[in-house]
């Protein structure tokens, strides 16, 4: 079946500097992927809508300087935490939509 | 837009004993609906999904939900659990192929020995 892989999984950062998040659809295109953000005890929210070739599409509130996204192949799309900070720290998951509704296994981030 | 309502935050329950968690949804002309697991520490795994067709959908683990059109619910079921089924379950929609799943707020399963 389709598989979407996230790398890294989890990762520790210090407050200020930037942190790059992969997803990949590792055997399938993808023209279309989603960017959710989920806080401890709580729901996944969509963040942003990942389209190869043009600008991402962001959800109300989400400040699209301090998450960049780049989706410059049809197999990988990337999210940029920017001068991150503590409450930046979430659960960050991917999802691709061609192949049914498959999503990545997450990324940690955790800001200190 | 799509919205979903997990009625039950939590749910507690005795082991062997069935479960049913419940999730509405927003009407729309059509709809795409899922259940997911998410055990502590992991990203999600898809249980079941009503696209099409029957409305009683079997999934992975012993789990089962009902597509009601009428009520708008797609409540899931379990006639007996078990300590591993502790988790926390999320019912999301769609109303297009090619949109992003939209998300309750999720259903806190904890199973009692």
């Amino acid at each position: 079946g389709a598989v979407v892989s996230q790398h890294p999984s989890w990762v520790i950062c210090k407050s200020g500097t930037s942190v790059k998040i992969e997803c990949r659809s590792l055997d399938f295109q993808a023209t279309t992927m989603f960017w959710y953000r989920q806080f401890p005890k709580q729901s996944l929210m969509l963040m942003a809508t990942s389209n190869e070739g043009s600008k991402a599409t962001y959800e109300q509130g989400v400040e699209k300087d301090k998450f960049l996204i780049n989706h410059a192949s049809l197999t990988l799309s990337t999210l940029t935490v920017t001068s991150a900070h503590p409450e930046d720290s979430s659960f960050y998951i991917c999802s691709a939509r061609e192949a049914g509704v498959v999503f990545g296994p997450g990324t940690r981030l955790t800001v200190t | 837009a799509q919205s979903v309502t997990q009625l039950d935050s939590q749910v507690p329950v005795f082991e062997e004993a069935p479960v049913e968690l419940r999730c509405n949804y927003s009407s729309s002309v059509s709809v795409y609906l899922f259940w997911y697991v998410q055990y502590p520490n992991q990203g999600l795994q898809l249980l079941l999904k009503y696209l099409s067709g029957s409305t009683l959908v079997k999934g992975i683990n012993g789990f089962e939900a009902e597509f009601n059109k009428s009520q708008t619910s797609f409540h899931m079921r379990k006639p007996s659990v078990h300590i591993s089924d502790t988790a926390e379950y999320f019912c999301a929609v769609s109303d297009q192929r090619n949109t992003p799943l939209v998300f309750g707020k999720g259903t806190r399963l904890s199973v009692i020995a």
